[in-house]
């Protein structure tokens, strides 16, 4: 099993942008949550979903964040139009109903300069 | 509100002296929990969990913690350091509905040659 799956690893980006952030969960993992971690704040939880429905989204900061997930192995979260104060690294992680347990990707650092 | 607390976000310990990293949880229904580990750069990794099974559990790495309802805590434990072990170590709690996650502030363990 190759764990959880996110790109990019690094993205390097001017205000005003959009950023496109993916994960590909576990296979068979019914549950897919976003992280956001941040020197502030830690790890906040912005959204997370059951099978493929989005369940949480109270921890979404603003409008400008949305996230999407057309199937079972793949979601993406899209911030646009991007500011420096959306700099953090952001986290996908997938679990299975019952089992209880987080795995985490291994993050995306978004700088936003 | 249900939440975890760990005190102390800074921890420093000589290599081979005793680890010692305070998680406590405030919920009426015994809870599930965990010790997550985050090295530099790289996601978040399960240390351990805790499930009712019994109140020691043993985790990678020759950490251990112990649940005491009691007291409502969930400290985690290593008899000897190693320079290794430097980390970020996050304690979690879940409960069986909803499968959310809630993390406490984390704490930087630094080991001291």
């Amino acid at each position: 099993d190759a764990g959880v799956i996110q790109s990019p690893r690094h993205e390097v980006t001017e205000m005003g942008q959009e950023v496109t952030l993916r994960c590909k969960p576990i296979s068979g993992h019914d549950y897919l949550f976003w992280y956001r971690q941040t020197m502030m704040r830690g790890l906040e939880l912005l959204i997370y979903f059951n099978n493929n429905v989005p369940i949480d989204d109270s921890g979404m900061p603003e409008d400008r964040f949305s996230a999407k997930m057309p199937n079972a192995s793949f979601s993406t979260l899209k911030i646009q139009p991007s500011e420096p104060r959306d700099s953090a690294v952001y986290f996908c992680a997938s679990s299975r109903a019952g089992a209880n347990v987080l795995t985490f990707g291994a993050g995306s650092r978004l700088t936003v300069l | 509100a249900q939440s975890v607390t760990q005190l102390g976000s800074h921890v420093s310990v000589s290599e081979g002296a005793l680890v010692l990293l305070r998680c406590n949880y405030s919920s009426s229904v015994p809870p599930y929990l965990f010790w997550y580990v985050q090295y530099p750069n790289q996601g978040l990794q399960l240390l351990l969990k805790y499930t009712s099974a019994a109140t020691l559990v043993k985790g990678i790495n020759g950490f251990e913690a112990e649940f005491k309802k009691s007291e409502t805590s969930f400290h985690l434990t290593k008899p000897s350091a190693h320079m290794s072990d430097a980390a970020e170590y996050f304690c979690a709690v879940s409960w069986e509905t909803g499968n959310q996650f809630y993390f406490g502030t984390g704490t930087s363990l630094t080991v001291i040659p």
